[in-house]
């Protein structure tokens, strides 16, 4: 079945550094897509992502199709954006098929 | 404005009892609606999804069914509560072809 591998499981960092998530899947996909999940555990959209680069703010993916891969960039992290972000991609029937996530952790 | 509401926000129940979680989705007809399950330190898992109403197909079993009694409404229920139906559930639609889904705050389930 389709599997999908999130890494780092987690990260800490200082409040200003740059952070790079990755997620790679095992078979071909329709979509890629990024999430937050906040602490108490609802979830934020942040890319619609099958391939190429998307900027938002500070947070840029960029998917590789031929290589089954997506990453997540953070630049100059905050402390707000600590927490989970999940990776998920897109298969037939609409399903989704999520990572375990990376869960980051900003300090001051 | 499109919105997503889910009910309760958080249950305690006792193994064996009943359980059903609502989903209303508002400003937007015949949505695709999915249920979706984390148990605490666990992977989301897709559980259920609906394109119409009367209209259900299970991705994962969980000893858990859905039903779609209106075009706006999505129910998760079950019988008797296992242990392991313990977690968080979450409701989304799908806004569109190339769009993410926009997910519910989500249920916090206790099975005791």
């Amino acid at each position: 079945g389709q599997q999908v591998q999130q890494s780092p499981a987690s990260l800490v960092l200082q409040e200003g550094e740059n952070a790079e998530l990755q997620c790679n899947f095992s078979t071909s996909l329709n979509s890629m897509q990024w999430f937050y999940q906040r602490p108490e555990g609802s979830l934020v959209s942040l890319f619609y992502n099958p391939s190429g680069t998307k900027q938002s703010g500070r947070l840029t993916s960029t998917t590789v199709i031929k290589e089954r891969r997506s990453s997540l960039h953070i630049s100059s992290s905050q402390i707000t954006d600590s927490g989970t972000y999940l990776c998920a991609m897109g298969g037939s029937n609409a399903k989704l098929t999520f990572g375990k996530g990376t869960k980051l952790s900003v300090k001051s | 404005a499109q919105t997503i509401h889910q009910w309760p926000v958080a249950e305690i129940k006792a193994v064996g009892s009943p359980l059903s979680l609502g989903c209303t989705i508002k400003g937007k007809s015949s949505p695709n609606l999915y249920w979706y399950w984390q148990a605490t330190g666990g992977t989301l898992q897709q559980l259920f999804y609906s394109i119409t109403v009367g209209q259900v197909e299970s991705v994962v079993q969980l000893n858990l069914s859905a039903s779609r009694p209106k075009d706006d409404q999505f129910i998760l229920s079950t019988e008797k509560l296992l242990l392991s139906h313990s977690g968080f559930y979450l409701c989304a639609w799908k806004v569109g072809d190339n769009q993410a889904p926009l997910f519910g705050e989500g249920t916090r389930l206790s099975v005791l």
